[in-house]
């Protein structure tokens, strides 16, 4: 049984860097690639990006070039998610999930459990 | 970027009626393989999404199969034959044929 585990809740402050980390065990040689989505608290889902760990070569949704970086380490199956220069509206639960390749549109079959962000001066 | 517009963005429902949420794409989510880029999810209170239908009209493994799901190109359906308590959650449509990945704006079933 597949699981993501994410790392725990960060408070930073404006114009700091977060890193979070999502493990995927029991998978760490496939395919699938890792996405990372987060949720305001008004609610909204939002796509940030994505990495096949096995093979890297991340893509990254534009608005969040320049301040975002996703990367993996192959050998543990881990990916992670570094924002950089924070503002309050980054406040957020961060989810990793995978976007399975057995589906034909590569449908996020599993999830993390969430890593909640708060930055706060 | 991909607009989903979902329908109602609020949702009363008695046990045991039916339900059904409309998410209809500023863009046609039918990808030349033959296969609709949209999936439906539930997020209950606490956790995050899971997965309900994806492309379109297939159930995710484990799913009931009150949940349905219908549509093709820009305008797509999920269906409750019988709603349950355990339904209780925000309903989101997310499309993955072209990035940037979009979702809808979510609706929120509640019993009545």
């Amino acid at each position: 049984q597949v699981q993501l585990v994410q790392s725990g809740a960060e408070v930073k402050k404006p114009g700091s860097s977060v890193k979070v980390s999502c493990r995927a065990s029991g998978d760490t040689s496939s395919t699938h690639a890792i996405n990372w989505v987060r949720q305001t608290p008004g609610g909204g889902l939002e796509w940030m990006g994505r990495i096949i760990p096995v093979l890297g070569f991340p893509t990254h949704a534009q608005k969040f070039q320049g301040r975002l970086s996703i990367t993996a380490d192959k050998s543990t199956g881990t990916a992670y998610l570094e924002l950089s220069n924070l503002r309050s509206e980054d406040t957020a639960i961060y989810y990793c999930s995978r976007a399975n390749v057995d589906y034909y549109d590569y449908a996020f079959d599993i999830w993390g459990q969430g890593t909640r962000v708060t930055v706060s001066s | 970027d991909v607009v989903l517009t979902q329908s109602p963005l609020s949702l009363p429902v008695t046990p045991g009626e039916p339900a059904s949420i409309s998410c209809k794409s500023s863009q046609s989510l039918l990808h030349s393989n033959g296969n609709d880029y949209l999936d439906w999810y539930l997020q209950k209170p606490g956790q995050p999404p899971q997965l309900l239908i994806y492309s379109g009209s297939n159930r995710a493994s484990g799913v009931p199969d009150r949940f349905s799901g219908s549509g093709s190109g820009t305008d797509f359906t999920l269906k409750i034959t019988r709603v349950e308590a355990e339904d209780v959650g925000v309903y989101y449509c997310m499309q993955a044929r072209q990035t940037p990945i979009t979702f809808g704006q979510g609706t929120r079933l509640e019993i009545k």
